[in-house]
C-alpha cells in the first residue's frame, strides 16, 4: 500500500531556480524520508526528518514537516541539471512492527540548462 | 561499510517460467530486508519485508513469494511468471526507523 502522495507529479524548471515538492501521508509516523532515483537505478537516501522536528537542512536541500497536516515539503535551491531525477517521500509508520518504509508515487524533476 | 548486492540487473523470462532474484547484504547483521516493485513511471510498491531469518511479511497477495534463508540473504521467487509480473524489482535494507539502502534493481520483462 502507498501512504505518501507527492505533488506535483512532474516539475520542469531552469537551472538556478528552486524546486519545491510536496508530500502528504495518512497515518502517524516515526519519521519521514526523501529519496532520489536516477532513471533505471536504485534509490538514494537524501534526508530524514523525525516526527518531532519541523525543519531540516542538508546542503541545498530543505525539508519541512507539518504533522498536524500530515504533510512535508522538499525544497532544492539553486537547482542544477544534475538534479534531474525522480524524488520520493517515504514514511516510517509509528505503529507498524515491521517498520517497512511506505513510498509515494514520486515527483519527476527535470532541470534544463 | 555496508553494501547491498542484487542480481541479475536485467532478466527476460517467458510466461510460466520460474523466477529467483537474490539480494545479499554485507557489513551488517540482522538487517530489516525489503522487496519493492516499481512499475514504469510509478512509485514503489512494497511486496515483502523481513525482520529476521524465516520471518516474512507479505504486503500484497500475488504470484510471488519471498524467503530469508540466512540473516543477510533475501530471495524473491515465483513458480510461474505472469505478464503482469514485469517491472523493476528493488531490494533494500534498513534498521528500525532509519534510512534504507537500496540495491541497483532488477529489470524483469516477462514475454
Amino acid at each position: 500500500s502507498q501512504q505518501g502522495e507527492e505533488d506535483p507529479q512532474a516539475l520542469s524548471i531552469q537551472e538556478g531556480e528552486n524546486a519545491t515538492m510536496n508530500c502528504s501521508y495518512k497515518t502517524s509516523i516515526n519519521n519521514l524520508q526523501w529519496y532520489r532515483q536516477n532513471s533505471g537505478r536504485g534509490l538514494v537516501h537524501l534526508i530524514l526528518i523525525r516526527s518531532n522536528e519541523r525543519e531540516k537542512h542538508s546542503g541545498r536541500l530543505r525539508v519541512t514537516l507539518d504533522t498536524s497536516k500530515k504533510s512535508s515539503s522538499l525544497l532544492i535551491t539553486a537547482s542544477r541539471a544534475a538534479d534531474t531525477a525522480s524524488y520520493f517521500c517515504a514514511t516510517s509508520p509509528y505503529d507498524q512492527a515491521g517498520t517497512a518504509l511506505i513510498f509515494g508515487k514520486g515527483t519527476t524533476l527535470s532541470v534544463s540548462s | 561499510s555496508q553494501t547491498i548486492h542484487q542480481w541479475p540487473a536485467t532478466l527476460v523470462q517467458p510466461v510460466g517460467s520460474p523466477l529467483s532474484l537474490e539480494c545479499t547484504v554485507e557489513g551488517t547483521s540482522n538487517p530489516n530486508l525489503y522487496w519493492y516493485r516499481q512499475a514504469a513511471g510509478r512509485g514503489l510498491q512494497l511486496l515483502f519485508y523481513s525482520v529476521g531469518i524465516g520471518q516474512i511479511s507479505s504486503e500484497v497477495p500475488q504470484n510471488l513469494s519471498a524467503s530469508r534463508p540466512q540473516d543477510r540473504q533475501f530471495i524473491l521467487s515465483s513458480k510461474k511468471l505472469l505478464l503482469s509480473d514485469s517491472g523493476f524489482y528493488l531490494c533494500a535494507w534498513s534498521r528500525r526507523h532509519t534510512e534504507a539502502f537500496f540495491g541497483q534493481g532488477t529489470r524483469l520483462t516477462v514475454v
